[in-house]
Protein backbone atom coordinates (compact mmCIF):
# COMPACT_ATOMS: atom_id res chain seq x y z
CA UNK A 1 0.00 0.00 0.00
CA UNK A 2 1.14 3.77 -0.81
CA UNK A 3 2.54 5.41 2.47
CA UNK A 4 2.07 8.82 0.35
CA UNK A 5 -0.96 9.54 -1.76
CA UNK A 6 -1.05 12.29 -4.11
CA UNK A 7 -3.93 12.15 -5.78
CA UNK A 8 -3.69 15.48 -8.57
CA UNK A 9 -0.76 14.28 -11.16
CA UNK A 10 -1.84 18.37 -12.64
CA UNK A 11 -2.89 21.37 -11.21
CA UNK A 12 -3.88 24.44 -12.86
CA UNK A 13 -4.20 27.91 -10.73
CA UNK A 14 -4.66 31.71 -11.85
CA UNK A 15 -1.49 34.19 -10.89
CA UNK A 16 -2.69 35.70 -7.31
CA UNK A 17 -5.02 33.02 -6.29
CA UNK A 18 -4.72 30.31 -4.08
CA UNK A 19 -4.02 26.35 -4.37
CA UNK A 20 -4.77 23.63 -2.24
CA UNK A 21 -2.44 20.52 -3.33
CA UNK A 22 -3.81 17.29 -1.71
CA UNK A 23 -1.70 14.89 0.29
CA UNK A 24 -2.92 11.58 2.11
CA UNK A 25 -0.67 9.14 4.45
CA UNK A 26 -0.61 6.19 5.88
CA UNK A 27 1.21 5.22 8.83
CA UNK A 28 0.39 2.90 11.94
CA UNK A 29 3.05 5.12 13.92
CA UNK A 30 2.09 7.76 16.43
CA UNK A 31 5.27 9.43 15.67
CA UNK A 32 5.88 10.91 12.50
CA UNK A 33 6.64 14.34 10.22
CA UNK A 34 5.25 15.33 7.19
CA UNK A 35 7.49 17.39 4.28
CA UNK A 36 6.40 19.43 1.44
CA UNK A 37 9.21 19.76 -1.25
CA UNK A 38 9.43 21.69 -4.29
CA UNK A 39 11.15 20.46 -7.23
CA UNK A 40 11.38 23.12 -9.92
CA UNK A 41 12.62 21.91 -13.75
CA UNK A 42 16.16 22.35 -12.64
CA UNK A 43 15.62 19.36 -10.62
CA UNK A 44 16.51 20.42 -7.32
CA UNK A 45 14.40 19.49 -4.02
CA UNK A 46 13.56 22.55 -2.29
CA UNK A 47 11.91 22.56 1.22
CA UNK A 48 9.28 23.91 2.48
CA UNK A 49 7.13 23.20 5.10
CA UNK A 50 7.42 20.82 8.05
CA UNK A 51 4.46 19.03 9.97
CA UNK A 52 4.88 17.12 13.60
CA UNK A 53 2.34 15.16 14.15
CA UNK A 54 2.19 16.03 17.89
CA UNK A 55 1.92 19.89 16.55
CA UNK A 56 -1.41 20.58 17.15
CA UNK A 57 -1.36 24.20 14.88
CA UNK A 58 -0.46 24.06 11.48
CA UNK A 59 2.62 25.20 10.03
CA UNK A 60 2.72 28.52 8.14
CA UNK A 61 6.15 29.48 6.75
CA UNK A 62 5.15 32.62 4.63
CA UNK A 63 2.70 31.97 1.57
CA UNK A 64 2.74 27.75 2.44
CA UNK A 65 0.38 26.72 4.95
CA UNK A 66 -0.05 22.93 5.86
CA UNK A 67 -3.77 22.08 6.23
CA UNK A 68 -2.84 18.98 8.71
CA UNK A 69 -6.17 16.85 9.60
CA UNK A 70 -4.66 13.80 11.89
CA UNK A 71 -8.34 11.81 11.93
CA UNK A 72 -8.28 11.89 8.06
CA UNK A 73 -4.43 11.41 7.93
CA UNK A 74 -4.44 14.75 5.36
CA UNK A 75 -1.55 16.88 5.32
CA UNK A 76 -2.82 19.68 2.32
CA UNK A 77 -0.08 22.02 1.21
CA UNK A 78 -1.91 25.35 0.72
CA UNK A 79 -0.24 28.01 -1.75
CA UNK A 80 -1.64 31.93 -1.20
CA UNK A 81 -1.12 34.41 -4.18
CA UNK A 82 0.41 32.38 -6.24
CA UNK A 83 3.53 33.23 -8.40
CA UNK A 84 4.76 32.13 -11.91
CA UNK A 85 7.80 30.76 -10.41
CA UNK A 86 5.78 28.91 -7.98
CA UNK A 87 5.23 26.51 -11.32
CA UNK A 88 6.83 23.55 -10.28
CA UNK A 89 6.71 19.47 -9.32
CA UNK A 90 5.27 19.28 -5.94
CA UNK A 91 6.02 16.55 -3.85
CA UNK A 92 4.75 15.91 0.12
CA UNK A 93 6.77 13.49 2.37
CA UNK A 94 6.57 11.58 5.68
CA UNK A 95 9.21 10.21 7.65
CA UNK A 96 7.51 7.32 10.18
CA UNK A 97 8.96 7.09 13.82
CA UNK A 98 10.42 9.21 16.69
CA UNK A 99 12.80 11.89 16.52
CA UNK A 100 14.21 14.06 13.53
CA UNK A 101 16.65 11.08 11.79
CA UNK A 102 15.60 8.38 9.22
CA UNK A 103 14.32 8.40 5.37
CA UNK A 104 12.01 10.33 3.94
CA UNK A 105 8.95 8.68 1.99
CA UNK A 106 7.13 10.78 -0.94
CA UNK A 107 4.43 10.97 -3.17
CA UNK A 108 4.38 10.83 -6.49
CA UNK A 109 3.83 14.36 -7.19
CA UNK A 110 1.35 16.93 -8.39
CA UNK A 111 2.73 19.19 -10.75
CA UNK A 112 1.65 23.09 -10.81
CA UNK A 113 1.34 25.32 -13.29
CA UNK A 114 0.49 28.56 -12.56
CA UNK A 115 -1.20 30.86 -15.46
CA UNK A 116 -0.59 34.61 -15.77
CA UNK B 1 27.49 29.04 3.46
CA UNK B 2 27.04 26.63 0.01
CA UNK B 3 24.27 23.81 -0.23
CA UNK B 4 24.58 20.43 -1.05
CA UNK B 5 27.09 19.54 -4.00
CA UNK B 6 26.67 16.69 -6.14
CA UNK B 7 29.66 15.63 -9.11
CA UNK B 8 28.88 14.84 -12.05
CA UNK B 9 25.19 16.39 -12.85
CA UNK B 10 25.48 14.63 -16.31
CA UNK B 11 26.88 11.04 -16.20
CA UNK B 12 26.24 8.84 -19.83
CA UNK B 13 27.76 5.37 -19.54
CA UNK B 14 27.33 2.46 -21.30
CA UNK B 15 25.69 -1.05 -20.10
CA UNK B 16 27.84 -2.88 -17.69
CA UNK B 17 30.29 -0.22 -17.07
CA UNK B 18 30.97 1.37 -13.29
CA UNK B 19 30.24 5.02 -11.84
CA UNK B 20 30.76 6.51 -9.24
CA UNK B 21 29.17 9.93 -7.56
CA UNK B 22 29.97 12.17 -5.52
CA UNK B 23 28.26 13.94 -2.73
CA UNK B 24 29.60 17.30 -0.35
CA UNK B 25 27.04 17.93 2.22
CA UNK B 26 26.70 21.38 3.78
CA UNK B 27 29.69 21.49 6.48
CA UNK B 28 28.69 20.01 10.14
CA UNK B 29 25.73 18.19 8.47
CA UNK B 30 26.24 14.98 10.04
CA UNK B 31 23.00 12.36 8.29
CA UNK B 32 23.79 11.76 4.27
CA UNK B 33 20.69 10.59 2.64
CA UNK B 34 20.87 9.29 -1.06
CA UNK B 35 17.83 9.27 -2.77
CA UNK B 36 17.00 7.36 -6.44
CA UNK B 37 14.15 9.69 -9.02
CA UNK B 38 12.87 8.15 -11.94
CA UNK B 39 10.83 10.22 -14.04
CA UNK B 40 7.35 10.66 -12.91
CA UNK B 41 8.39 9.41 -9.01
CA UNK B 42 8.93 10.80 -6.44
CA UNK B 43 12.46 10.17 -5.08
CA UNK B 44 13.17 6.85 -3.38
CA UNK B 45 15.55 5.94 -0.24
CA UNK B 46 18.62 4.45 -0.66
CA UNK B 47 20.97 4.73 2.16
CA UNK B 48 21.50 7.18 5.33
CA UNK B 49 24.84 7.93 6.90
CA UNK B 50 25.11 9.08 10.52
CA UNK B 51 28.91 10.62 10.20
CA UNK B 52 31.00 7.66 8.49
CA UNK B 53 28.71 4.48 9.58
CA UNK B 54 25.93 3.56 7.44
CA UNK B 55 23.25 2.81 9.23
CA UNK B 56 20.23 2.07 6.82
CA UNK B 57 19.91 0.53 3.60
CA UNK B 58 16.99 -0.06 1.14
CA UNK B 59 16.32 -3.29 -0.31
CA UNK B 60 16.84 -1.04 -3.47
CA UNK B 61 19.95 -1.19 -2.81
CA UNK B 62 21.29 -4.33 -4.87
CA UNK B 63 24.93 -5.86 -4.53
CA UNK B 64 25.86 -3.68 -7.06
CA UNK B 65 25.58 -0.40 -5.58
CA UNK B 66 27.93 0.71 -2.73
CA UNK B 67 27.88 3.40 -0.88
CA UNK B 68 30.74 5.13 1.35
CA UNK B 69 31.49 8.33 3.55
CA UNK B 70 34.70 7.50 5.18
CA UNK B 71 35.60 10.32 7.19
CA UNK B 72 31.97 11.54 7.72
CA UNK B 73 32.19 14.68 4.63
CA UNK B 74 31.62 13.75 1.46
CA UNK B 75 29.92 10.45 0.36
CA UNK B 76 30.35 8.34 -2.63
CA UNK B 77 27.66 6.29 -4.54
CA UNK B 78 29.23 3.47 -6.74
CA UNK B 79 27.34 1.63 -9.20
CA UNK B 80 29.01 -1.63 -10.64
CA UNK B 81 27.91 -3.10 -14.03
CA UNK B 82 25.28 -0.85 -14.83
CA UNK B 83 21.94 -1.49 -16.46
CA UNK B 84 19.83 0.66 -18.36
CA UNK B 85 16.89 0.47 -15.16
CA UNK B 86 19.90 1.93 -13.44
CA UNK B 87 19.52 5.25 -15.68
CA UNK B 88 17.80 7.54 -12.73
CA UNK B 89 18.22 11.12 -10.77
CA UNK B 90 20.57 10.31 -7.90
CA UNK B 91 20.35 13.05 -5.30
CA UNK B 92 22.01 13.25 -2.20
CA UNK B 93 20.35 15.21 1.13
CA UNK B 94 22.34 16.18 4.28
CA UNK B 95 20.71 17.32 7.97
CA UNK B 96 21.71 18.43 10.91
CA UNK B 97 21.57 16.25 14.04
CA UNK B 98 18.77 19.10 15.39
CA UNK B 99 16.41 19.24 12.68
CA UNK B 100 13.90 17.73 10.50
CA UNK B 101 14.56 19.16 6.99
CA UNK B 102 16.52 17.73 4.85
CA UNK B 103 18.60 19.81 2.12
CA UNK B 104 19.45 18.32 -1.30
CA UNK B 105 21.48 18.80 -3.95
CA UNK B 106 20.93 19.01 -7.74
CA UNK B 107 21.17 15.49 -8.31
CA UNK B 108 23.68 13.38 -10.89
CA UNK B 109 21.22 12.35 -14.06
CA UNK B 110 22.56 9.10 -14.97
CA UNK B 111 21.60 7.82 -18.60
CA UNK B 112 22.95 4.36 -19.40
CA UNK B 113 22.84 3.27 -23.10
Amino acid sequence: AQKITQTQPGMFVQEKEAVTLDCTYDTSDQSYGLFWYKQPSSGEMIFLIYQGSYDEQNATEGRYSLNFQKARKSANLVISASQLGDSAMYFCAMREGWGSQGNLIFGKGTKLSVKP
Amino acid sequence: DTGVSQNPRHKITKRGQNVTFRCDPISEHNRLYWYRQTLGQGPEFLTYFQNEAQLEKSRLLSDRFSAERPKGSFSTLEIQRTEQGDSAMYLCASSPDRGHEQYFGPGTRLTVT
